[in-house]
């Protein structure tokens, strides 16, 4: 059984604060990895996504990915009210049939809120 | 724009009442996908299609089916749906190729049962 587990939170950092979201993955053949943001009541929307160990930064986001310890990030730095929102990690694995694209299996979300 | 668009946004029908959501995508990526989003859960992924393929998740309850006439549209048909199946029905698209292909959300359709 693939899994993705991720602090459910809630998350609360006030305005301008670092905020950090982890998300840990138990199958080693994982390829890819996305952040998907959504706000209540909305469809997920994609912030960043990463392949290669390492860091990616885009903006205020920074995605980080250590395939040995199993382990993907997401840093908001310059946190803002309008950041609050559930946070889902989301890992893609090879297609069973070997295919190039793969489903994805999405973590339960980590609720942050960011407070004036 | 190129996007996935959802119709309708809300949808309310009775218990046992035959169901049909839509989906359409202008961004002519081989696969599609159907998700299931309860309140504070994770999406579930209930089948997808590459191109003509049609991939059913292995949990995926016989009451939900679905339909992809050509490359834009896709549609989910719930035959009896029952009270546990109000959700939010997500309806997403992905390119097939190298590299991380990332797949791109619709707006959803909340499906409320009476």
């Amino acid at each position: 059984q693939k899994e993705v587990e991720q602090n459910s939170g809630p998350l609360s950092v006030p305005e301008g604060a670092i905020a950090s979201l982890n998300c840990t993955y138990s199958d080693r053949g994982s390829q890819s990895f996305f952040w998907y943001r959504q706000y209540s009541g909305k469809s997920p929307e994609l912030i960043m996504f990463i392949y290669s160990n390492g860091d990616k930064e885009d903006g205020r986001f920074t995605a980080q990915l250590n395939k040995a310890s199993q382990y993907v990030s997401l840093l908001i730095r310059d946190s803002q009210p309008s950041d609050s929102a559930t946070y889902l990690c989301a890992v893609r694995s090879w297609n069973a049939g070997g295919t190039s694209y793969g489903k994805l299996t999405f973590g339960q979300g980590t609720i942050l809120t960011v407070h004036p | 724009d190129a996007m996935v668009i959802q119709n309708p946004r809300y949808q309310v029908t009775q218990f046992g009442k035959p169901v049909t959501l839509s989906c359409s995508q202008t961004l002519n990526h081989n696969v599609m996908y159907w998700y299931q989003q309860k309140s504070s859960q994770a999406p579930k992924l209930l089948f997808h299609y590459y191109d003509k393929d049609f991939n059913n998740e292995a949990d995926t309850p016989d009451n939900f089916q679905s339909r992809r006439p050509n490359t834009s549209f896709c549609f989910l048909d719930i035959r009896s749906p029952g009270l546990g199946d109000a959700a939010m029905y997500l309806c997403a698209t992905s390119r097939v190729g190298q590299g991380a292909q990332p797949q791109h959300f619709g707006d959803g359709t909340r499906l409320s049962i009476l």
